[in-house]
């Protein structure tokens, strides 16, 4: 079965710029997805194909894609940006859907 | 704005089936191109995609689960439901269901969310 793979977990100080990679086969060919879930709450879809944020989300968020590895890129971290982070894409021909195994970021 | 809800029994028996109902408003479960989605999150753990249907009927599931999955619209209700049988303690999760829009590259992208419910096996 296709899988994603991310650090267990990044931290950072406020201000600074956290970076979460997600590594999979498919990724030259196939989009990343990248989620925020704060705690008890449902996940939130804050990158879309690759690179693109959805109206509302903040300019600080980015992602960037190079071969097998998409990175989440949260610039100027604040405090609330404490949450797990998902990746999210799917195997080569597109037919099995996954999820990355999840990033807890810190915000120290 | 579409919003979901879930729903069903907290607490299931080992062996038995577990039934959630996933309740739409704001649109119609079969209007649009959209892949109604269940996900779920085991205490402490991560996402693992269960499976979805299209506004058309058309199924598609996890490999690891698909011969106990079961996925249905029930369009008088504007209602989605999830069933999985022969469940055990590793089925215990938070069920999620979701709206997934169709992005680039034909993926199908849960974008709106259910609050989730906690589903506990347990005899």
């Amino acid at each position: 079965s296709y899988e994603l793979t991310q650090p267990p977990s990044v931290s950072v100080s406020p201000g600074q710029t956290a970076m979460i990679t997600c590594s999979g086969d498919a990724l030259p060919k196939k989009y990343a997805y990248w989620y925020q879930q704060r705690s008890g709450q449902a996940p939130l879809l804050v990158i879309y194909e690759d690179t693109k944020r959805p109206s509302g989300i903040p300019e600080r968020f980015s992602g960037s894609t190079s071969g097998t590895m998409a990175t989440l890129t949260i610039s100027g971290v604040q405090v609330e940006d404490e949450a797990d982070y998902y990746c999210y894409s799917t195997d080569r021909i597109g037919d099995e859907r996954v999820f990355g195994g999840g990033t807890k970021l810190a915000v120290l | 704005q579409v919003q979901l809800q879930e729903s069903g029994p907290g607490l299931v028996k080992p062996s038995q089936t577990l039934s959630l109902t996933c309740t739409v408003s704001g649109a119609s479960i079969t209007s649009g191109s959209y892949y109604w989605t269940w996900i779920r999150q085991p205490a402490g753990k991560g996402l693992e995609w269960l499976g979805h249907i299209y506004t058309g009927g058309t199924t598609k599931f996890n490999p690891s689960l698909w011969s106990r999955v079961t996925i249905s619209l029930h369009t008088s209700n504007n209602q989605v439901s999830l069933k999985l049988t022969s469940v055990t303690a590793a089925d215990s999760a938070i069920y999620y269901c979701a709206r997934a829009d169709l992005f680039a590259d034909d993926n199908a992208v849960p974008n709106h969310w259910g609050p989730g419910t906690l589903v506990t096996v347990s005899s």
